[in-house]
């Protein structure tokens, strides 16, 4: 069966240190694959796209890989802050007509100071 | 632009009772997209529309579930009658076209009781 699995339900790591959130999927052959962030109470907010022959991409502190051999996605925060505290998204995209974005349930994320 | 707004933020309804969701999406986007979130699945997409017309319907739970579209401003999401498993936070989000990212409203949270 389709299946996206996103590492541990929560991650907790502390000030200045390096996240690193995966996104494992079974069966499903994306085109892109983009994450988001989400708050408590409100709604997921777009952070990165990747495409399939991307293998990596950078904005400010965030850094995403793709790898289609291993099927997975790993999102990097480095020198985490307490305010990148958050549940992250990862949302896989088939690249097909007619397909809309599949999303993983999250990982939560809590930087300590 | 205010971005994607959903009302009513929170709905308690009894079972059995008729349930409407409202959605304005952001000026311009061609795409509208009703996800629900639960703990337990996460976030499932149950319909998507492009220029007012439902494209995928095959997340929609059953008959009780319906969605319009009338034109490129409002949207809503009808629950008849609403049972207790329906209770779940209930996203929209619009596009400007299919390969783009996703803007979130900040979601109804419904309890049926």
């Amino acid at each position: 069966s389709q299946k996206i699995e996103q590492n541990s339900e929560a991650l907790n790591i502390q000030e200045g240190k390096t996240a690193t959130l995966t996104c494992n999927y079974t069966n499903y052959s994306p085109a892109y694959l983009q994450w988001y962030r989400q708050d408590p109470g409100r709604g997921p907010v777009f952070l990165l796209l990747i495409r399939e022959n991307e293998k990596e991409k950078r904005k400010e502190r965030l850094k995403v890989t793709f790898d289609t051999t291993l099927k997975q996605s790993l999102f990097h925060i480095t020198a985490s802050q307490p305010a990148d505290s958050a549940t992250y998204l990862c949302a896989l995209d088939m690249g097909q007509a007619g397909t809309a974005l599949i999303f993983g349930k999250g990982t939560t994320l809590s930087v300590s100071s | 632009d205010a971005g994607v707004i959903q009302s009513p933020r929170h709905e308690v309804t009894e079972m059995g009772q008729e349930v409407t969701l409202r959605c304005k999406p952001i000026s311009g986007h061609d795409y509208l997209f009703w996800y629900r979130q639960t703990m337990m699945r996460g976030l499932e997409l149950l319909i998507y529309f492009n220029n007012n017309v439902p494209i995928d319907d095959s997340g929609m739970p059953e008959d009780r579930f319906s969605a319009k579209m009338p034109n490129a401003s409002f949207s809503t999401l009808k629950i008849q009658p609403s049972e207790p498993r329906d209770s779940a936070v209930y996203f929209c989000a619009s596009s400007l076209g299919f390969r783009e990212k996703l803007f979130f409203g900040s979601g109804t949270q419904l309890s049926v009781l």
